[in-house]
């Protein structure tokens, strides 16, 4: 079945510090790829996402390029903020699956000032 | 805002007890998805429901049940709870969910319904 890993967490960083949150998944196909952020107290919300292979999701200065042969989807950002303290989920959904997302565990970020 | 709104915000029950939560999707968005988070678990995919009928269902006890109905909102029916099953509980909708074009659509999730089982 399909599967996301996401790195193990939490992450904690200075503010203006480059961030990588490691993503990879097992599926058969090609599924969409997808970075959803949890704020303190919120429902999720999506920061980005790829449906196709070699596809660059970007928002809000964060990236992740959808990597067929790694089967990978790293979340990046050159200079995170205290305002990017949040739980980042890394999901997949399949084209056979009527859009249902699999998630990866979560990982809760802190940037200190 | 999502747009997809939740109620109730917070529910304490008891073991045993049956419980109603309730989603009303985005204006036009014809998906609906229920999803549980919690500690152990994580986020699971529960159930789909598309234009009224069930499509798509994942890890749902036979102790839940869930409907779309003909204004699209949907309930999730929880019965003979048990402190298992205390978790966040998410509703997202998305304009399709058929089988090859609802796979890219994004979900919008409401703001979650905190069940307490005590």
């Amino acid at each position: 079945g399909n599967s996301v890993t996401q790195m193990e967490g939490p992450v904690t960083l200075s503010e203006e510090a480059f961030l990588t949150i490691n993503c990879t998944y097992t599926a058969t196909g090609y599924p969409s790829l997808f970075w959803y952020v949890q704020y303190p107290g919120e429902g999720l919300q999506l920061l980005l996402k790829a449906t196709k292979a070699d596809d660059k999701g970007s928002n809000k200065g964060f990236e992740a390029t959808y990597r067929k042969e790694t089967t990978s989807f790293h979340l990046e950002k050159g200079s995170v903020q205290v305002s990017d303290s949040a739980v980042y989920f890394c999901a997949l959904s399949q084209l056979t699956s009527y859009g249902k997302l699999t998630f990866g565990q979560g990982t809760i970020l802190t940037v200190h000032p | 805002d999502s747009g997809v709104t939740q109620t109730p915000k917070h529910l304490i029950t008891a073991t045993g007890q049956r419980v109603t939560l309730r989603c009303s999707p985005r204006s036009g968005d014809l998906s609906v998805y229920w999803y549980q988070q919690s500690l152990d678990q994580g986020l699971q995919f529960l159930i789909q429901y598309y234009n009224g009928e069930e499509r798509a269902k994942g890890n749902i006890l036979e102790r839940f049940s869930a409907q779309q109905f003909p204004d699209l909102h949907s309930e999730l029916n929880l019965s003979s709870l048990e402190l298992g099953d205390s978790a966040l509980y998410f509703c997202a909708s998305s304009p399709r969910g058929l089988a090859g074009g609802g796979s890219t659509d994004t979900q919008y999730f409401g703001p979650g319904t905190r069940l307490t089982v005590l």
